[in-house]
């Protein structure tokens, strides 16, 4: 299984602030990455797919980047709406997999 | 827009089954693998199993295996997952997703006696 380590567990940062997660895998992925918010009581929302696409009805200020291995999550000027955990997935076989979530704050 | 819709959570004693059921619409069901993902409460999300678009291949994570069956019924376009020998440690959300993004809203198992 390729296994995916997210970091950080968790963050806290002020309103407006630029939040960087980050997410490698455990062998070569190419981009077949995505990235999700999930709020309590509620399913994955896909943000980002193929690593660096904004999903349709994204806000601009979330966006992706890497490839192989390495990958970037970036929400820029931390909105409070966007307190929730995110998760990266890879889905280059069909044992998709999971980072272990990031839960972002505002300080 | 491509639509899935679980059903059949509920709670159900240690040792017991239950079958949930994920329909699905607004794609060509056959031609996606569908995968059971999993959340216990204030955890992340674990795999549990998925079945190749014809039905033909499915594999299952390890604390699944030999107790839970994926398959599908791609006439019906509806996706299934018998739980049995179910633990307390099944006790989670179940969601049925598509590897490229797509979710359902999932359905809650709760294992207790």
């Amino acid at each position: 299984d390729i296994q995916m380590t997210q970091s950080p567990s968790s963050l806290s940062a002020s309103v407006g602030d630029r939040v960087t997660i980050t997410c490698q895998a455990s062998q070569d992925i190419t981009n077949y990455l995505n990235w999700y918010q999930q709020k309590p009581g509620k399913a994955p929302k896909l943000l980002i797919y193929d690593a660096s696409n904004l999903e349709t009805g994204v806000p601009s200020r979330f966006s992706g980047s890497g490839s192989g291995t390495d990958f970037t999550f970036t929400i820029n000027s931390l909105q409070p709406e966007d307190i929730a955990t995110y998760y990266c997935q890879q889905y280059e076989n069909l044992l998709v997999t999971f980072g272990g979530g990031t839960k972002v704050e505002i300080k | 827009e491509v639509q899935l819709l679980e059903s059949g959570g509920g709670l159900v004693q240690p040792g017991g089954s239950l079958r949930l059921s994920c329909a699905a619409s607004g794609l060509t069901f056959n031609t996606y693998a569908l995968t059971w993902v999993r959340q216990a409460a204030g955890k992340g999300l674990e795999w549990v199993s998925v079945i190749t678009g014809s039905g033909g291949s499915s594999y299952y994570a390890a604390s699944v295996k030999g107790r839970f069956t994926i398959s599908r019924d791609n006439s019906k376009n509806t996706l299934y997952l018998q739980m049995n020998s179910l633990r307390a440690e099944d006790t989670a959300v179940y969601y049925c997703m598509i590897g490229e993004g797509v979710w359902g809203q999932g359905t809650t198992v709760t294992v207790s006696s």
